[in-house]
């Protein structure tokens, strides 16, 4: 089984700031890599996928990186709406896996 | 509207069983990987199961042999029956669809709740 594991587990962040949250994986997954948002009471909603192709409708303040191991999601600069839990998957093996997630909070 | 929606979660005893369902509707449901993730209360998200066809199926380790996934194309649905259920179980459980070649999880229902208690 791949091991996802996200740095840091909470990141404190002023609106407009920039926000960088890691993803390691235990194996190397290529590209198959996605990123999500979760706010409270919702659902998970898609940001990323490919490591780095932004989703249907996703503002362009998210963007992601990385290969093999090590990944990316940067937030240019945080809007109150983006005050979220974010989780990555990856997709390269079963079982598919999820990192611990990170969430964001507002400093 | 391109939508999921999940009915089927409930209060079940340690040892019982419950079935999920999971209706798509504004896409062409049979062209997706159906898939299940779960979330215990204050936890983080754990994949369950995927199919895309009856010869294309996949667990998690922690599930199998106790749960078992189906779908029904015509009626653009998508099953979880859980036997066996323990308190680990108890979780909000979505479905949620991917294209192939997988890309991650597209489109997600609003969950239903499982909790699993004597």
């Amino acid at each position: 089984e791949i091991v996802m594991t996200q740095s840091p587990a909470a990141l404190s962040v002023s609106p407009g700031e920039r926000a960088t949250l890691s993803c390691r994986a235990s194996q190397s997954v290529s590209s198959n890599l996605a990123w999500y948002q979760q706010k409270p009471g919702q659902a998970p909603r898609l940001l990323i996928y490919g490591a780095s192709t932004r989703a249907t409708g996703i503002p362009a303040r998210f963007s992601g990186s990385g290969s093999g191991t090590e990944f990316t999601l940067t937030i240019s600069s945080l809007q109150s709406e983006d005050f979220a839990v974010y989780y990555c998957q990856q997709y390269k093996n079963w079982p598919l896996t999820f990192g611990g997630g990170t969430k964001v909070e507002i400093k | 509207e391109v939508q999921l929606v999940e009915s089927g979660g409930g209060l079940v005893k340690p040892g019982g069983s419950l079935r999920l369902s999971c209706a798509g509707s504004g896409f062409t449901f049979s062209s997706y990987m159906m898939n299940w993730v779960r979330q215990a209360p204050g936890k983080g998200l754990e994949w369950v199961s995927s199919i895309i066809s009856s010869s294309y199926i996949f667990y998690a380790d922690s599930v199998k042999g106790r749960f078992t996934i189906s779908r029904d194309n015509p009626k653009n649905s998508l099953y979880l029956q859980m036997n066996s259920l323990r308190a680990e179980d108890t979780a909000v459980y979505y479905c949620a669809r991917s294209e192939l070649p997988l890309n991650g999880f597209d489109l997600w229902g609003q969950g239903t709740p499982v909790t699993v208690s004597s």
